[in-house]
Formats: C-alpha cells, sequence, structure tokens
C-alpha cells in the first residue's frame, strides 16, 4: 500500500521558538495533504488542506499565520509551527490519498512537546 | 456539519470472542466510510474502506457493514486476538464528495489474553 512518512517523530523545542514538520509520501504524489491535530484521549481534528503549488486552506478556529504550511512538491507538505506555546504541544498527523475517493493514508504523527 | 459518534468508547473482552464496534453518522450524504486502527502514540492504519454504494467489506477477521439510510456502520471483529487491543477509529467526508474527514472519537479495544 501508499506509504506516509513524517519527520521528526517527536520534537521538544522551548516556547517561543519554531518547529517545522515534513510530511512525505514514499511511494505516490499527492496533489492535496492534509494536517491534523490530535490531543490526549481526543479524536483526529482536521487543521488545513495543504495543496501543492498553491496556498493552504485552513478549518475555522485554525491561525494560519501560526500554522505555516508548504507543499512545495508532489510528495512533500511541511508544517511550520511558529513561536510556539506549550499549549501547542499535541500529536501531528498528516495523510494524503492515492487516488481521489479512495482510501485516505496516514503518517506516523509527529508528537510536539513544547516547554 | 456532519458529526461521528462511536459507541462504546471503551471495550475489554477476553480472547477468542467475537466482537461490533459501532459507528453513527448525522448526515448520511457521505461518499464513503472508512475503519482504521491507532496503536498508543502512533498514526492510523487503515483497515477498512466502504464506498457509498457498497453493503460490507472483508479483510480476514474484519468485517465492516454500512447502512447510510440510517447513518450507521459496525465493525465486526471474529475471534480476538490481544493483538488486536488498540483504538479504532471510523471517519467519512466532512460532507458530500469532500477529502476532508470527520473522525469519531474512537473506542479503545483490550483483548485479555
Amino acid at each position: 500500500g501508499a506509504v506516509v512518512s513524517q519527520h521528526p517523530s517527536w520534537v521538544i523545542c522551548k516556547s517561543g521558538t519554531s518547529v517545522k514538520i515534513e510530511c512525505r509520501s514514499l511511494d505516490f504524489q499527492a496533489t492535496t495533504m492534509f494536517w491534523y491535530r490530535q490531543f490526549p484521549k481526543q479524536s483526529l481534528m482536521l487543521m488545513a488542506t495543504s495543496n501543492e503549488g498553491s496556498k493552504a486552506t485552513y478549518e475555522q478556529g485554525v491561525e494560519k499565520d501560526k500554522f505555516l504550511i508548504n507543499h512545495a512538491s508532489l510528495t512533500l507538505s511541511t508544517l511550520t509551527v511558529t513561536s510556539a506555546h506549550p499549549e501547542d504541544s499535541s500529536f501531528y498527523i498528516c495523510s494524503a490519498f492515492l487516488d481521489r475517493g479512495g482510501e485516505q493514508y496516514f503518517g506516523p504523527g509527529t508528537r510536539l512537546t513544547v516547554t | 456539519k456532519q458529526e461521528v459518534t462511536q459507541i462504546p468508547a471503551a471495550l475489554s473482552v477476553p480472547e477468542g470472542e467475537n466482537l461490533v464496534l459501532n459507528c453513527s453518522f448525522t448526515d448520511s450524504a457521505i461518499y464513503n466510510l472508512q475503519w482504521f486502527r491507532q496503536d498508543p502514540g502512533k498514526g492510523l492504519t487503515s483497515l477498512l474502506l466502504i464506498q457509498s454504494s457498497q453493503r460490507e467489506q472483508t479483510s480476514g477477521r474484519l468485517n465492516a457493514s454500512l447502512d447510510k439510510s440510517s447513518g450507521r456502520s459496525t465493525l465486526y471483529i471474529a475471534a480476538s486476538q490481544p493483538g488486536d487491543s488498540a483504538t479504532y477509529l471510523c471517519a467519512v467526508p466532512t460532507q458530500g464528495g469532500s477529502e476532508k474527514l470527520v473522525f469519531g472519537k474512537g473506542t479503545k479495544l483490550t483483548v485479555n489474553p
């Protein structure tokens, strides 16, 4: 099946710094990727849609200036958490579709802890 | 607004038992429904995808059914094993044929040896 990877798998940073998370589709091209956030014991919440070659679209309540998304190629999307605060500590997961209307494949997630 | 509910929130069974996990959604105009498995601290593994035109899908010991008109899906696990212990999530598109998914909170399954 299709494989999506994320890097890093976990990261600890200090409050006020920025952190970049990478999402790669390893064996297929994805014009669209999605970024989700999961707080402990909660389900996944969609943050934004990453579109190759164009601006990301953000869900209501998600600050686009804080969560910068860049989809520079058909296999790579990056999420940068700027000026991170402890409340940004969460599990960030990306996903991509192999074919429109088909299964959505998820990355292994990135655990972000802001101290 | 599409909402997904999963019942029960947690389930503990002895090894070998057959079990059913339930998922319901408020907007029946879905394109498909997907069941996922999530192990602690890990990402999601896709288990089964059911298209709106299908009534069920099977993979090994897993069988998922879909009743679109009533807004329900069930995941049946036969002869459960300790390795099946995980959280099971169902997800549907936010609306119509959207690729954006709405997730339930999941059912945390524990299979005791």
